[in-house]
């Protein structure tokens, strides 16, 4: 079974500091994405990823940026956390096109 | 953007019901996925069906697709206590990420 893992479950920061999400897949998969999920607005994309190195921004990349630097791993970089960021954060990666998205349990992000 | 709109947005039966959900689009797409979400946890995926199919099964669960009237439902038969989380349908509208809908809340009473 594919897993992806994300660093937290919950985490607590300030504004105004710079926040590290982390995400990990082990089964080699090409697409990774993030997500924020809040009550009646869903799922947003942030921002995705192709490939090693490369990125695309998703729906609402303001105030976010993300890292590929290795296959596995794709970091969520929040630059200076404000309070309007506090939400649920989820990681996904997909093989292909026409294959599942995979998640991670999400990481609950308090800004204080 | 939210393409994938469901319907309801919150659902209670008993259990032994059957759940149906409904989700609507807008623009083409190359296949529409279902997944569900337990409280407080991530989603997980259910059926992928392609744009080619009109019905799929897995289990207890049944989806049909509409292209002509850009619809999907999600058919839960035989409903059990641990059916009770959130589903979501989601897009693939060709541009390398899937467009998630609201989601509808079902709730299984015992």
């Amino acid at each position: 079974d594919v897993k992806v893992t994300q660093s937290s479950r919950y985490l607590v920061k300030r504004t105004g500091e710079k926040v590290f999400l982390e995400c990990v897949q082990d089964m080699d998969h090409e697409n990774m994405f993030w997500y924020r999920q809040d009550p009646g607005l869903g799922l947003r994309l942030i921002y995705f990823s192709y490939d090693v190195k490369m990125k695309e921004k998703g729906d609402i990349p303001e105030g976010y940026s993300v890292s590929r630097e290795k296959k596995e791993r794709f970091s969520l970089i929040l630059e200076s956390a404000s309070t309007n960021q506090t939400s649920m954060y989820l990681c996904a990666s997909r093989r292909n096109r026409n294959q599942p998205q995979h998640f991670g349990d999400g990481t609950r992000l308090s800004i204080l | 953007s939210q393409q994938g709109e469901e319907d309801p947005q919150a659902l209670s039966i008993q259990e032994g019901e059957n759940a149906t959900m409904n989700c609507s689009y807008k623009t083409s797409i190359n296949n529409l996925q279902w997944y569900r979400q337990n409280s407080g946890r991530g989603l997980v995926h259910l059926i992928l069906i392609r744009s080619n199919e009109r019905e799929k099964h897995s289990g207890r669960l049944r989806v049909t697709l509409d292209t002509s009237k850009k619809s999907s439902s999600l058919l839960i038969t035989a409903s059990r206590a641990a059916d009770t989380a959130s589903y979501f349908c989601a897009t693939d509208e060709g541009a390398q990420k899937l467009v998630f809908g609201q989601g509808t809340r079902l709730t299984i009473n015992p």
